[in-house]
């Protein structure tokens, strides 16, 4: 259980295009989800936190107009990187945290999606 | 949430123990230790967390001190598939609005050596 999937796990986009990335709980509901990204040899950097139904929470230094989250739906999280650049091209990977609207199955615990390379040429 | 110190990378024998340090010593009362690893290009995998008491799963083992301000993950037995870069990671488990953000260091890359 608690599989959270990525689409598309590799894309490559030219200079001035957008490209979204979804991610999705397949086995849980997720009212929250966090989007991250990492370049190579760093960390990963917690970019927003994804809220379903209610709009994101982005980390400080993160461009809300760039990179437009939105969580319709309790198992679905998008991740649109709008007018990419080149210094775009990252490893952006989202986590979901179980819990459904009534907090019946609350739980603290985060699962990872697999990741999405994004090249931006 | 606090922050930890690891060392920034490890070397293994394929077979033995693999000890990871983790300093946190301004961990707060209700904060966790977690660990995560980090296998190349792939998204984190949860590993283990634990609060005051020392926890053991399928995959590792969580000691932490008396006193909270450090802990070691220890994987019984690493394989080649065992490396990874391994975060530890304190945070607050809290109920209602919190978002329970997971906040990364830079982590140890262990090297599991056939």
């Amino acid at each position: 259980g608690a599989v959270v999937s990525q689409h598309p796990s590799r894309v490559i986009c030219k200079s001035g295009t957008s490209v979204k990335i979804e991610c999705r709980s397949l086995d849980f509901q997720a009212t929250t989800m966090f989007w991250y990204r990492q370049f190579p040899k760093q960390s990963l950097m917690l970019m927003a936190t994804s809220n379903e139904g209610s709009k994101a929470t982005y980390e400080q230094g993160v461009e809300k107009d760039k990179f437009l989250i939105n969580h319709a739906s309790l198992t679905l999280s998008t991740l649109t990187v709008t007018s990419a650049h080149p210094e775009d091209s990252s490893f952006y990977i989202c986590s979901a945290r179980e819990g459904g609207r009534d907090r019946t199955h609350f739980s603290y615990e985060q699962y990872f999606g697999p990741g999405t390379r994004l090249t931006v040429t | 949430d606090a922050k930890t110190t690891q060392p920034t990378s490890m070397d293994c024998a394929e077979g033995r123990a693999a000890n990871l340090p983790c300093n946190h010593s301004t961990i707060s009362g209700n904060e966790y230790v977690y660990w995560y690893r980090q296998i190349h290009s792939q998204g984190p995998q949860y590993i283990i967390h634990g609060l005051k008491n020392n926890e053991t799963n399928e995959m590792a083992s969580l000691i932490i001190t008396e006193d909270r301000k450090s802990s070691t993950l220890i994987l019984p037995h690493a394989t080649l598939r065992d490396t990874a870069v391994y975060y530890c990671i304190v945070r607050v488990a809290r109920k209602g609005g919190a978002t329970n953000k997971l906040i990364f260091g830079t982590g140890t890359l262990l090297a599991v050596q056939p």
